[in-house]
């Protein structure tokens, strides 16, 4: 139980473009989902927290015009890059409140974006 | 500001050892303390722990969490190849939404 999928695994996109990843939860229901951005050899840095039905709330130093989300559905988060530029690439991941717990999240496989 | 440190930042041992990784909190309104397991790709995970001095333990992996002294340790026991990863720890305060404050990580490398 309490799987989260994520999508795409990988995306290659040119400068100025932007960027849907999509997470769901696929057993359970998730009021609040998390998107992290994770560089490599570093910890997971917290993007932003998304509530179903209620605007997401961003990190300090993180900007929301920039990384769109939005959490239409108890089982769907998106994460858009608008205008995606090189410094945008990173693995970007996506957890899940547990259904049991206040604090277990559950990961997504993440998605590595580079931006060309 | 609040803060979750991980010691050794890596470590590389032989299969059969017995590793011990530390991590240490200052977060205001503690609730929950999480380790969790990173290979190649997103964390899975291992324990979650809000009670002082009670161990939990999965196979060969255990861990116990102190809150006077503020810190948590995770034990693997008779190391194998396959625990080669990333171990996260992360702390979950009260009234923040849910959301989990992560440290640097250790990278364990467990060699044949």
């Amino acid at each position: 139980g309490a799987v989260v999928s994520q999508h795409p695994s990988r995306v290659i996109c040119k400068s100025g473009t932007s960027v849907k990843i999509e997470c769901r939860s696929l057993d359970f229901q998730a009021t609040t989902m998390f998107w992290y951005r994770q560089f490599p050899k570093q910890s997971l840095m917290l993007m932003a927290t998304s509530n179903e039905g209620s605007k997401a709330t961003y990190e300090q130093g993180v900007e929301k015009d920039k990384f769109l989300i939005n959490h239409a559905s108890l089982t769907l988060s998106t994460l858009t890059v608008t205008s995606a530029h090189p410094e945008d690439s990173s693995f970007y991941i996506c957890s899940a409140r547990g259904p049991s717990s206040q604090d277990e999240q559950y990961f997504g496989p993440g998605t590595r974006l580079t931006v060309t | 500001e609040d803060k979750v440190v991980q010691s050794p930042l890596s470590l590389v041992v032989h299969e059969g050892d017995t590793v011990t990784l530390n991590c240490s909190y200052e977060v205001t309104n503690f609730r929950s303390l999480l380790w969790y397991k990173q290979e190649k790709k997103a964390p899975t995970f291992l324990f979650m722990l809000t009670s002082s001095g009670i161990e939990k333990k999965s196979g060969r992996l255990s861990s116990i969490l102190d809150k006077k002294e503020l810190f948590s340790i995770l034990n693997i026991t008779a190391t194998q190849t396959g625990d080669s990863a990333i171990y996260l720890c992360a702390v979950g305060p009260y009234n923040q939404g849910g959301k989990l404050i992560f440290g640097q990580g250790t990278e364990l490398s467990v060699k044949p």
